[in-house]
C-alpha cells in the first residue's frame, strides 16, 4: 500500500474548523510536513513537526502526532475560502533529503 | 528574488519527441529535485541533485535523464516522449537535504 495515505476530499463551512489526517507506515520518518497548493501553482509549505513532538501550533495551524499510531493531523482554525487548496502531508527521513509526498487532500470552503 | 522558476509553462509534445525542462533557483540551494504530479497521486521524486555536478535517481526515474551544470540550474530531459509521461512537473530546491523545500510553479507537459 501506500506509503503516506490521506483521505480525497474534505467539505467544511467557512468559519468552521477544518482537520485534514495522515497516516504513514514508515517510523523513521524524522521530519513531517504540510505543503498546501493552490489551483494552478507549486506546493507551499505550511508548518512542520519533528517526529519527537506531539504538537506544534502556528497561528490558525495545528499540528497532532500521534507517534505510536503513525498519525498526523492538520487543523486549520476558522476556515476561510482562502483556505481552498489541497493539502499534501509529507514524510521526510532526515539525511536522505527526499519527500514521500501523500495523494493530497482537497479542501472546499463552503459559505 | 524570483525563488524557483521553471521553463516553459506549459507544452504538448508528440510521443518520440524530446524536451528539456529548466529549472532555476537563485537562492544558492544545494539540493534540487525534479517530481511529477499525476491525478490522485501525491509527487514523485524523478531524480534530485545534492551539489553541482551531481545527480541521483529518485522513485521513478525512467525515461528520463537530468544534468546539474550549474548551483543554479538543473535541467529534466525526455530523450523519447511517451503518453505516460504527461504530467505536471514541479521542480524543487533546499538548502540542505533536512531543510524546507521550495517549489517551482510547475510545468503541464502533455504527450500524445
Amino acid at each position: 500500500g501506500e506509503d503516506v495515505e490521506q483521505s480525497l476530499f474534505l467539505s467544511v463551512r467557512e468559519g468552521d474548523s477544518s482537520v485534514i489526517n495522515c497516516t504513514y507506515t514508515d517510523s523513521s520518518s524524522t521530519y513531517l510536513y504540510w505543503y498546501k497548493q493552490e489551483p494552478g501553482a507549486g506546493l507551499q509549505l505550511l508548518t512542520y513537526i519533528f517526529s519527537n513532538m506531539d504538537m506544534k501550533q502556528d497561528q490558525r495551524l495545528t499540528v497532532l502526532l500521534n507517534k505510536k499510531d503513525k498519525h498526523l493531523s492538520l487543523r486549520i482554525a476558522d476556515t476561510q475560502t482562502g483556505d481552498s487548496a489541497i493539502y499534501f502531508c509529507a514524510r521526510g527521513a532526515g539525511t536522505a533529503s527526499k519527500l514521500t509526498f501523500g495523494t493530497g487532500t482537497r479542501l472546499q470552503v463552503t459559505l | 528574488n524570483a525563488g524557483v522558476t521553471q521553463t516553459p509553462k506549459f507544452r504538448v509534445l508528440k510521443t518520440g519527441q524530446s524536451m528539456t525542462l529548466l529549472c532555476a533557483q537563485d537562492m544558492n540551494h544545494e539540493y534540487m529535485y525534479w517530481y511529477r504530479q499525476d491525478p490522485g497521486m501525491g509527487l514523485r521524486l524523478i531524480h534530485y541533485s545534492v551539489g553541482e555536478g551531481t545527480t541521483a535517481k529518485g522513485e521513478v526515474p525512467d525515461g528520463y535523464n537530468v544534468s546539474r551544470l550549474k548551483k543554479q540550474n538543473f535541467l529534466l530531459g525526455l530523450e523519447s516522449a511517451a503518453p505516460s509521461q504527461t504530467s505536471v512537473y514541479f521542480c524543487a530546491s533546499s538548502y540542505g537535504g533536512s531543510d524546507e523545500q521550495y517549489f517551482g510553479p510547475g510545468t503541464r507537459l502533455t504527450v500524445t
